[in-house]
């Protein structure tokens, strides 16, 4: 199993609405990445998981809240979210802890939420 | 600010070879480079990884010159499915020690009949 999925594919919310984002890998990786990404725009990295531990934040507002409850899963929670929020959000991972070192792991991307907040 | 430049977009037509160079002037001594595809509405997909010199795989070659600051990804006789954005990639430590992984601008590849 190489695949990386996220649920759901789209979502449309509100912006007083609560909604959360699912991401799941079963090939033991230990880092896992969440990125924003606008529509022809190159993915922004938001934040990066190591052994279940936030290891960055990208200077990420507080009302996009990064979740991983276990090696195999990474949520993103959102809350009172801006129409500028709208974008697709992509989750990957690899299979090295991403502290430092040689950068010769390859990233596992999922196929996205496409979000749209009215 | 990004790590590498590529060229915002290039032409081609079906059955040509393709070559989209990347800068990496400031690449660390233990950074590799990889090159990702990306369709619309998808996740970015591994195309090749390269650390020096040449690498082959079954879809594409990357050339790496030997002080490193470039590569040059190539795409065998295209087709209209290789229409995409490519990526190149070096890594970037962030403040606490880990790999950040920032994408650069890509290139947007239109391949023409």
């Amino acid at each position: 199993d190489t695949e990386v999925t996220q649920t759901p594919k789209h979502l449309v919310m509100g912006m007083t609405n609560k909604k959360s984002l699912k991401c799941e890998q079963h090939m033991g990786h230990r880092a896992m990445y969440w990125y924003k990404q606008k529509a022809k725009k190159p993915p922004e990295l938001m934040f990066v998981y190591s052994y279940e531990k936030l290891s960055i934040n990208e200077s990420v507002p507080s009302r996009f809240s990064p979740e991983c409850p276990n090696s195999s899963l990474l949520n993103l929670h959102l809350h009172a979210l801006q129409p500028e929020d709208s974008a697709l959000y992509l989750c990957a991972s690899r299979k090295g802890d991403g502290i430092g070192g040689a950068t010769n792991e390859k990233l596992f991307f999922g196929s996205g939420t496409q979000l749209s907040v009215l | 600010l990004a790590k590498t430049t590529q060229p915002i977009s290039m032409d081609s037509y079906e059955g040509q070879e393709v070559n989209i160079t990347c800068s990496h002037n400031n690449i660390a001594t233990n950074d590799y480079i990889t090159w990702y595809q990306q369709f619309p509405s998808q996740g970015p997909r591994f195309i090749i990884q390269g650390y020096k010199t040449k690498v082959t795989n079954e879809v594409a070659s990357l050339f790496i010159p030997a002080d490193r600051k470039s590569s040059t990804l190539s795409l065998p006789r295209v087709s209209l499915s290789d229409t995409a954005v490519y990526y190149c990639l070096v890594g970037d430590i962030g403040v606490t020690g880990f790999q950040k992984l920032v994408f650069g601008t890509g290139t947007r590849l239109l391949v023409s009949p």
